[in-house]
């Protein structure tokens, strides 16, 4: 199946700084790739939607000036959290389609555990 | 609203069968899927169904019903491994953007005993 890639899978940071997180896709590409947050016991909620060469899509309450994400190429989205603060601590995952493919399932990459301390 | 109902928890015994029922009420829909999740990991996908019908891989099989916005799980020949989180998403669409995104289930949390 089609793989996606997250990177870093773990990031501690302190509170105020920024991180970002790459997703890929490995074998396939997407002009759409989709951010997720999943806070501990709780379903995944989608935060934005990125698009490539164009402006992201946010989901409703989704600030986003403080999640900034860029899609520059056909196989790399990115998202940086600015300012991070303790709150901001949680799941974070990407997923892709194969949308040459016949398949039409979302694959997800392995996720990036962020931590603000 | 996008809205998807699931149990919280079903528990059961190894070699036994489990169905895990989702209910859904999406705007755009298109399709519903389930996803495994083990706890610290990301989503693993386990099935699609964009019919109504029945779609079998393996020992997981899942179940849709357009008409009754209404879609199953069903896990047979329980292990042990199989105890984790499952979620049902439905996949929506909206204006310009392609499929994809995904509206998730609260998630079902499956335990399976020996």
């Amino acid at each position: 199946g089609a793989v996606v890639s997250q990177h870093p899978s773990w990031v501690i940071c302190k509170s105020g700084t920024s991180v970002k997180i790459e997703c890929r896709s490995l074998d396939f590409q997407a002009t759409t790739m989709f951010w997720y947050r999943q806070f501990p016991k709780q379903s995944l909620m989608l935060m934005a939607t990125s698009n490539e060469g164009s402006k992201a899509t946010y989901e409703q309450g989704v600030e986003k000036d403080k999640f900034l994400i860029n899609h520059a190429s056909l196989t790399l989205s990115t998202l940086t959290v600015t300012s991070a603060h303790p709150e901001d601590s949680s799941f974070y995952i990407c997923s892709a389609r194969d949308e040459q493919g016949m398949n039409t399932e979302a694959f997800f990459g392995q996720g990036t555990r962020l931590t603000v301390v | 609203g996008q809205s998807l109902e699931q149990p919280s928890e079903v528990t059961a015994v190894e070699g036994a069968i489990v169905q895990i029922n989702c209910t859904y009420q999406t705007s755009g829909f298109y399709g519903l899927s389930w996803y495994q999740q083990h706890d610290g990991g990301a989503p693993t996908f386990l099935s699609y169904n964009a019919l109504d019908g029945l779609e079998e891989t393996g020992r997981f099989s899942s179940f849709l019903s357009r008409s009754d916005s209404y879609g199953y799980l069903l896990l047979q020949e329980l292990q042990m491994k199989d105890s984790a989180s499952y979620f049902c998403a439905a996949g929506r669409r909206g204006g310009g953007t392609s499929y994809g995104k995904l509206t998730f289930g609260q998630g079902t949390i499956l335990t399976v005993h020996p």
